[in-house]
């Protein structure tokens, strides 16, 4: 157990829906990351939270944002969904010490259809 | 660029080593990491090493870096069933936000 949650575990939803995705670090770590995990495009980074300020941004849609709340849970919001955005998504948490190692959620499995 | 580069399956009998190999081009990177995913888990950190390092030993685990050529290798020692998972090889980007590669399935057999 990594100490990192999320929730839901699954959803399944159509297109043009929109879906919010929630992730609680682990206790005391400030820094969020959201990753996705799709067949055709791999892993990859999506956006960084630390402290409730964005960080940095990476192969983020549009239609994709996040926050980051007082308490540090993050949310991840999905809107105008597409049959392409089904994938796993990660969130992990870090205290950004010596190597920042990165803890990781178990995902959400979004299926859009 | 952030690529990073794995052989997408590698096929062991239990017992052999198995050795995963990746590339990387971005040499900016202070640590390189190696993640394991089990079948419906979320990534788990395996081990990592330093970029001055060329060796980091931990357990069955061996970790070789080629800061020369930007290649990166994780030897596992006496293959077990439980060691069947998809390994990825991670480096640092801007704000420790990590860049993975594709993934190896390993796959261990009796």
């Amino acid at each position: 157990d990594s100490g990192v949650t999320q929730t839901p575990k699954h959803l399944i939803t159509a297109t043009g829906q929109r879906v919010t995705l929630r992730c609680s670090p682990r206790s005391g770590d400030l820094s969020v990351y959201w990753y996705q995990q799709s067949l055709d495009q791999g892993l990859q980074f999506l956006i960084q939270y630390y402290n409730g300020e964005e960080r940095a941004k990476g192969n983020i849609l549009e239609r994709f944002s996040a926050q980051q709340f007082p308490d540090l849970h993050s949310e991840l919001n999905l809107s105008s969904l597409e049959l392409g955005d089904s994938a796993l998504y990660f969130c992990a948490s870090s205290d950004e010490g010596i190597y920042n190692e990165q803890f990781f959620g178990p995902g959400t499995r979004l299926t859009v259809l | 660029g952030e690529d990073v580069e794995q052989s997408l399956f590698l096929s062991v009998r239990e017992g052999d080593s198995s050795v995963i190999n990746c590339t990387y081009t971005d040499s900016s990177s202070t640590y390189l990491y190696w993640y394991k995913q089990e079948p419906g888990a979320g990534l788990q950190l395996l081990t990592y090493i330093f970029s001055n390092m060329d060796m980091k030993q931990d357990q069955r685990l061996t970790v070789l870096l080629n800061k020369k050529d930007k290649h990166l290798s994780l030897r596992i020692a006496d293959t077990q069933t439980g060691d069947s998972a998809i390994y990825f090889c991670a480096h640092g980007g801007g704000y420790n936000k990590l860049i993975f590669g594709a993934g190896t399935r390993l796959a261990v057999h009796p």
